[in-house]
């Protein structure tokens, strides 16, 4: 059974950091790209990042580039999401979700809160 | 970035009601459609993938359609699970952007 666990959420002031991590398990984890969706309190969703299989390539949106830089360690299943400089506007649930065919997220977290308030 | 809109935003039907949810992209992104179905306080789950694939496990009441840049999920006997909110999202051009989703209520 595939299974995405986030965890690394809290409360933090603006400016600060916060790392996501997101322990993988079931399938071959350094097989598949994988991807942070994220989710403001009431708002629809919002795809940040992703990553190839062996970490080479990463791409963002926007709003993050510069601030967020996401990795991974294929041999801990895990995938990461470091966020720095964080603002009132990172407010949300960040998912973590693997990439399935054409791209789609076929398999997702709970989600994990991350809180940006002073 | 490629815009998504979706159509209508909010949605009200019955049980056994057939439904339609539209989703137009800003430019042309071929099939690289997907469709997420989201219940409160839960992860989405893919529906759709590849505007037309039905993702493993999902009922075929859940059908997808269109290419370039309009696309359609058709739900075609709505049951009582069904009330959530759905999203699409183009997975052609990073950043994979989503619709800003359509409610579908009682």
């Amino acid at each position: 059974e595939v299974q995405l666990v986030e965890s690394g959420g809290g409360l933090v002031q603006p400016g600060g950091s916060l790392r996501l991590s997101c322990a993988a398990s079931g399938f071959t984890f350094g097989n598949f790209w994988m991807s942070w969706v994220r989710q403001a309190p009431g708002k629809g969703l919002e795809w940040v990042a992703n990553i190839q299989q062996d970490g080479s390539e990463t791409y963002y949106v926007d709003s993050v580039k510069g601030r967020f830089t996401v990795s991974r360690d294929n041999a801990k299943n895990s995938l990461y999401l470091q966020m720095n400089s964080l603002r009132a506007e990172d407010t949300a649930v960040y998912y973590c979700v693997r990439t399935g065919y054409y791209d789609s997220g076929d398999y997702w977290g709970q989600g994990t809160v991350v809180t940006v308030s002073s | 970035d490629i815009q998504m809109t979706q159509s209508p935003s909010s949605l009200s039907a019955s049980v056994g009601d057939r439904v339609t949810i539209t989703c137009r992209a800003s430019q042309s992104i071929s099939g690289y459609l997907n469709w997420y179905q989201q219940r409160p306080g839960k992860a989405p789950k893919l529906l759709i993938y590849s505007a037309s694939s039905l993702q493993s496990g999902v009922p075929s009441r859940f059908s997808g359609s269109g290419s370039g840049a309009d696309f359609t999920l058709t739900i075609s006997s709505l049951q009582r699970e069904d009330f959530a909110t759905y999203y699409c999202q183009q997975s052609h051009t990073t950043p994979y952007t989503f619709g800003q989703g359509t409610r579908l209520e009682i």
